[in-house]
């Protein structure tokens, strides 16, 4: 059993699209997170929600808008594609904020705006 | 503004040595430190958590210092097998649930036969 799953593994688009990526756990986890990883590898924090209540909104463009229908669930809406938004997008999700057993990540979505 | 640095951003040496990777931040007062092991196309997976008032933390080879005064992180691995080959991330947080946990940008770690 896959403890954070997201879809698509891979996503090719275009400039001016708008895309989706899918974020759910089964860990029974309070928070949830999504995180962008660029090419230097530095992953950088962009939302995160706590029972389905968006705690940490990091200076990201609106056209970035998450979503939590339930606390394991948190999905990413992206407007307009940007070339600039081609990266490595990973959903997380902790218990008690990371303080005792760290961040379960999943295994990525690598974003392609051509 | 809050900053990580891991100071190689690539390591080689021999299998059965120690690796020893260094985390330095500045501008910051974590309550924890953690360090994850990310594989390529894959997400980062947690391994250690050290909190500000641990001088040391083990588990099985792996080995963390936490020094609150240097502001600085060691992590060992002994006897370093190639399987231990990936990218090490350091990364702190705060004492509230809320706060954000910021990575450093990684080493990558190759550890020869």
């Amino acid at each position: 059993d896959t403890a954070v799953s997201q879809t698509p593994k891979y996503l090719v688009t275009q400039m001016g699209n708008d895309k989706s990526i899918k974020c759910e756990q089964n860990l029974g986890h309070d928070t949830m997170y999504w995180y962008k990883q660029d090419s230097k590898k530095f992953l950088k924090i962009m939302f995160s929600y706590n029972n389905k209540e968006l705690i940490i909104n990091e200076t990201v463009p609106n056209r970035f808008s998450p979503k939590s229908p339930d606390k394991a669930h948190l999905n990413l809406h992206i407007n307009s594609l940007e070339l600039g938004d081609s990266a490595v997008y990973f959903c997380a999700s902790s218990q008690d904020g990371a303080r005792s057993y760290g961040y379960t990540f999943g295994s990525g979505t690598r974003l392609t705006v051509v | 503004s809050q900053k990580i640095e891991q100071n190689s951003e690539a390591l080689n040496i021999q299998e059965g040595k120690t690796a020893t990777l260094t985390c330095n931040y500045t501008n910051y007062s974590p309550a924890y430190l953690q360090w994850y092991r990310q594989d390529p196309g894959r997400g980062p997976v947690f391994l250690l958590l050290i909190r500000e008032n641990e001088k040391e933390k083990r588990k099985e080879r792996l080995k963390v210092t936490f020094d609150t005064t240097l502001k600085q992180s060691l992590f060992h691995i002994t006897a370093s097998q190639p399987a231990d080959s990936a990218t090490y991330l350091c990364a702190l947080g705060g004492y509230s649930s809320a706060s954000k946990i910021i990575f450093g940008s990684g080493t990558r770690l190759s550890i020869r036969p």
